[in-house]
């Protein structure tokens, strides 16, 4: 089964602190992405990588990067934390770049900006 | 502007009844709907994917259905149980074979004995 795992399930920190949120898949995915999901605004797409070091903007990028070093590793980093960004962030993968995939998602990090 | 429409308000239903998820969408052109189920606190979980040029998708007591003239996809589940209790969302790709999604905010199924 492919798992995707992330760091923290909960995670508090501070306004204008830096915050990394990991994600790890172990099923050789090419593609990974990084949601938030609010109330009534549902999943959003912050970013998404299809290749190691390559990555792209989704609808929501601004106060956001990532990295990707490694295959099966993608960060999300929030340079300066703010309130506003209090959510649930969930990591997914999904096999390869040729469109109609599944996405696996991991259990999600709930965050909160204090 | 495009979007996703699912009901907002949550579908109580009885065990052993069918339930009927609708997702409606507008200015997409998508060549596949996916739909996935989501439990409280936890990431969604793929169920179905369904294609342009499909009518109808099924797997157990799950019946997907798609029509592109209504721009609209049905989801079904048939002898409902109280575990079926969840978020139900569905999904599709905006920008043809890019692996990118666009997810609705979700229905959320109780089933009750």
């Amino acid at each position: 089964d492919v798992k995707v795992t992330q760091s923290s399930r909960y995670l508090v920190k501070r306004t204008g602190e830096k915050v990394f949120l990991e994600c790890v898949q172990d099923m050789d995915h090419e593609n990974m992405f990084w949601y938030r999901q609010d109330p009534g605004l549902g999943l959003r797409l912050i970013y998404f990588s299809y290749d190691v070091k390559m990555k792209e903007k989704g609808d929501i990028p601004e106060g956001y990067s990532v990295s990707r070093e490694k295959k099966e590793r993608f960060s999300l980093i929030l340079e300066s934390a703010s309130t506003n960004q209090t959510s649930m962030y969930l990591c997914a993968s999904s096999f390869q770049r040729a469109g109609d995939n599944e996405q696996f998602f991991g259990p999600g990090t709930r965050l909160t900006v204090l | 502007s495009q979007k996703i429409e699912q009901n907002s308000e949550a579908l109580n239903i009885q065990e052993g009844k069918t339930a009927t998820l609708t997702c409606n969408y507008t200015n997409y052109s998508p060549a596949y709907l996916q739909w996935y189920r989501q439990d409280p606190g936890r990431g969604p979980v793929f169920l179905l994917l369904i294609r342009e040029n499909e009518k109808e998708k099924r797997k157990e007591r799950l019946k997907v259905t798609f029509d592109t003239t209504l721009k609209q996809s049905l989801f079904h589940i048939t002898a409902s149980q109280p575990a079926d209790s969840a978020t139900y969302l569905c999904a599709l790709d905006p920008s043809y074979n890019t692996d990118k999604l666009i997810f609705g905010t979700g229905t959320r199924l109780q089933v009750f004995p």
